[in-house]
């Protein structure tokens, strides 16, 4: 089945920014997309398609994909971008939703 | 507005059954493929199932398969989830998610919490 890897944690100081990658055997060929999570509440779509923003979603979040490896890049990162994130896939083979194991951003 | 709204979890034993529901509002429901998505305390988000728009197809991860059942009345604008033979691990909050385009989960519920416990 496919796995997509992503560090357990990343630390960045307010009004840097934050790099959470999304490793996984050719996802450059999938379409990826993260989701915030914030404790208590259910999972909100930051960046859909690799690249694109839901309405609503600052243009501070941006994602991009290729090769083995996806990024979500939040710039200028504040307080309020602290919560859990996770990037997922459609894997057309098996017919699954694959979720990766999710990073724990804290804003330093 | 779009809306979903989950019910049905609470205290089951281990061995017995529990359905879960999925009141959709604010779309066109029988247009959407729908999931339901699972996460243990402290865990990450496990995918449990998913339903074509018009029920024709349905899938699951192979941690329920056999014992779970996905299923929708889109005359009703509701999803369910018939969980049977409920084991210890099963214990977590399911959420029903809507999906757009390859997948991308554009809406979820608020989450409704099962606790398989003896």
């Amino acid at each position: 089945s496919y796995v997509l890897t992503q560090p357990p944690s990343v630390s960045v100081a307010p009004g840097q920014t934050a790099r959470i990658t999304c490793g996984g055997n050719n996802i450059g060929s999938k379409s990826v997309h993260w989701y915030q999570q914030k404790p208590g509440q259910a999972p909100v779509l930051v960046v859909y398609d690799d690249s694109d923003r839901p309405s609503g979603i600052p243009e501070r979040f941006s994602g991009s994909n290729s090769g083995n490896t996806a990024t979500l890049t939040i710039s200028r990162v504040e307080a309020g971008d602290e919560a859990d994130y996770y990037c997922q896939v459609w894997d057309s083979s098996s017919v699954h939703v694959v979720f990766g194991g999710g990073t724990k951003l804290t804003v330093l | 507005q779009v809306q979903l709204v989950e019910s049905g979890g609470g205290v089951v034993q281990p061995g017995r059954s529990l359905r879960l529901s999925c009141a959709a509002s604010g779309f066109t429901f029988s247009s959407y493929g729908m999931h339901w998505v699972r996460q243990a305390p402290g865990k990450g988000l496990e995918w449990v199932a998913v339903i074509w728009y018009d029920g024709s197809n349905k899938y699951y991860a192979d941690s329920v398969k056999g014992r779970f059942t996905i299923s929708r009345d889109n005359s009703k604008n509701t999803l369910y989830l018939q969980m049977n033979s409920l084991r210890a691990e099963d214990t977590a909050v399911y959420y029903c998610g809507m999906v757009g385009g390859d997948h991308a989960f554009d809406i979820w519920g608020q989450g409704t919490m099962v606790t398989v416990s003896s």
